[in-house]
């Protein structure tokens, strides 16, 4: 089975700051992570995912995020933020051999002017 | 236009009284799921579906029925619905579970 530890409920920064949200995962078996933004009163939207290959992964406005299997880890960062960055963020896992998708209990990000 | 529709986008019910939320989607994926969005919980797999008469049960199955009849429809049936199902409903789907799951708008329920 599939766990995942979103490990700050609320991440308060000011704008042109860096962040990192994090992530830590469980499995015993190859993970597929990933990492979805929800902006207010919308549905999720993909940022970025990891499936093999390089650990550093790049995804759409400026995130990435590292795969870190010693550490079970998938941190997303952003080295500058904007108040329009101001959402919810969700890491997710699925195991390799599931089609079950493990969401984590959220990351709120506020970028303060 | 691709999407994801679900109906209704709000709902409320009361005790007992069979409901059914309805999910399509025009893209041909293979992949469905729904989930539910509570407050501090993050979201929650409630069914998926990998093809056509193919479901399986997510984290919280517990008071939901699914069916995929056709791969584009796959709708969630709460048979007796009680209280603690008040919450924020999401349909997904992907072509496969390692693709970015394009999200419904969502189904808000009540159950009083």
């Amino acid at each position: 089975a599939q766990s995942v530890t979103q490990l700050d409920s609320q991440v308060p920064v000011f704008e042109e700051a860096p962040v990192e949200l994090r992530c830590n995962y469980s499995s015993s078996v190859s993970v597929y992570l990933f990492w979805y933004v929800q902006y207010p009163n919308q549905g999720l939207q993909l940022l970025l995912k990891y499936l093999s290959g390089s650990t550093l992964v790049k995804g759409i406005n400026g995130f990435e995020a590292e795969f870190n299997k010693s550490q079970t880890s998938f941190h997303l960062r952003k080295p500058s933020v904007h108040i329009s960055d101001t959402a919810e963020y969700f890491c997710a896992v699925a195991g390799s051999n599931t089609g079950k998708l493990i969401f984590g209990q959220g990351t709120t990000l506020q970028v303060k002017p | 236009e691709a999407q994801v529709t679900q109906n209704p986008r709000y709902l409320i019910t009361v005790t007992g009284k069979k409901l059914t939320v309805t999910c399509s989607q025009n893209m041909n994926h293979e992949y469905m799921s729904w989930y539910r969005q509570d407050p501090g919980l993050g979201l929650r797999q409630i069914y998926y579906s990998m093809n056509v008469e193919v479901t399986d049960k997510g984290d919280v199955p517990e008071g939901y029925k699914v069916s995929r009849k056709e791969k584009r429809n796959f709708p969630l049936i709460l048979e007796s619905p009680s209280p603690n199902q008040t919450s924020l409903y999401f349909c997904a789907s992907s072509p496969q579970i390692v693709d970015e799951q394009f999200f419904g708008p969502g189904t808000r329920l009540t159950v009083l």
